[in-house]
């Protein structure tokens, strides 16, 4: 049973429009995580957040926000998708060490 | 240079092989991870070590610490094995991860 859920989990939209993809954890991690994978390539992280409020820019850039209003929610927004921001994008938590990832939003823009 | 380095990074045996994947990293770290990732996309957590050797079923992980180096070993490999295999390592001070690029292992029936 997931722990983290992840909303959509595929999904194809047309240039331009707004997004939203959604991530929810049940666990009460204070640490959440977005990352960006594109097809056979590692992981790269785009934002995180450390506790409510409180959202930093990843490694990786990013033309996405997030926003972290409550604990259990970390949702990532695309304002005018673009057919480059055609990837999956992982949500994950922590607590400590240990981390916990969601099955991914499939994206593509066309 | 990646921080985290896997070898192979494809791999395909028979059913039934003992199967090794390897990691080796440049930097000091607080816990390293293994982390199997199915053609849907989502990620599962295998493993987090940060010393010595870890058993779960027929997946084991060992980590050395001195060599900067982590194996995975999967015994009587089956096909639902087959996935995409990919070490992180969580740096010393930083609980982000670094990945890396991860090894594609295919068991043929």
């Amino acid at each position: 049973e997931a722990d983290i859920y992840q909303t959509p989990r595929y999904l194809v939209i047309g240039t331009g429009k707004k997004i939203t993809l959604e991530c929810s954890q049940t666990m009460g991690h204070d640490k959440m995580y977005w990352y960006q994978q594109d097809p056979g390539m590692e992981l790269h992280l785009i934002h995180y957040s450390y506790g409510v409020n409180s959202t930093e820019k990843g490694d990786l850039s990013s033309e996405s926000t997030v926003s972290r209003i409550r604990t259990e929610h970390f949702p990532l927004t695309l304002e005018s998708a673009r057919p480059s921001h055609t990837s999956q994008y992982l949500c994950a938590s922590s607590r400590g060490y240990g981390y916990t990832f969601g099955s991914g939003t499939r994206l593509t823009v066309v | 240079k990646n921080e985290v380095e896997q070898s192979p990074q494809n791999l395909t045996a028979q059913e039934g092989e003992f199967i090794t994947i390897n990691c080796s990293y440049s930097v000091g770290i607080s816990a390293l991870h293994w982390l199997q990732q199915h053609p849907g996309g989502g990620i599962v957590s295998l493993f987090m070590l940060s010393s010595g050797k870890k058993k779960h079923g027929r997946l084991i992980a060992t980590i050395n610490i001195q060599e900067k180096h982590s194996s995975l070993h999967i015994t009587a490999s089956h096909p639902r094995d087959s996935a995409v295999y990919i070490c992180a390592v969580g740096l010393k001070g930083n609980e982000k991860l670094t990945f890396g690029t991860g090894t594609r292992l295919t068991i043929i029936p």
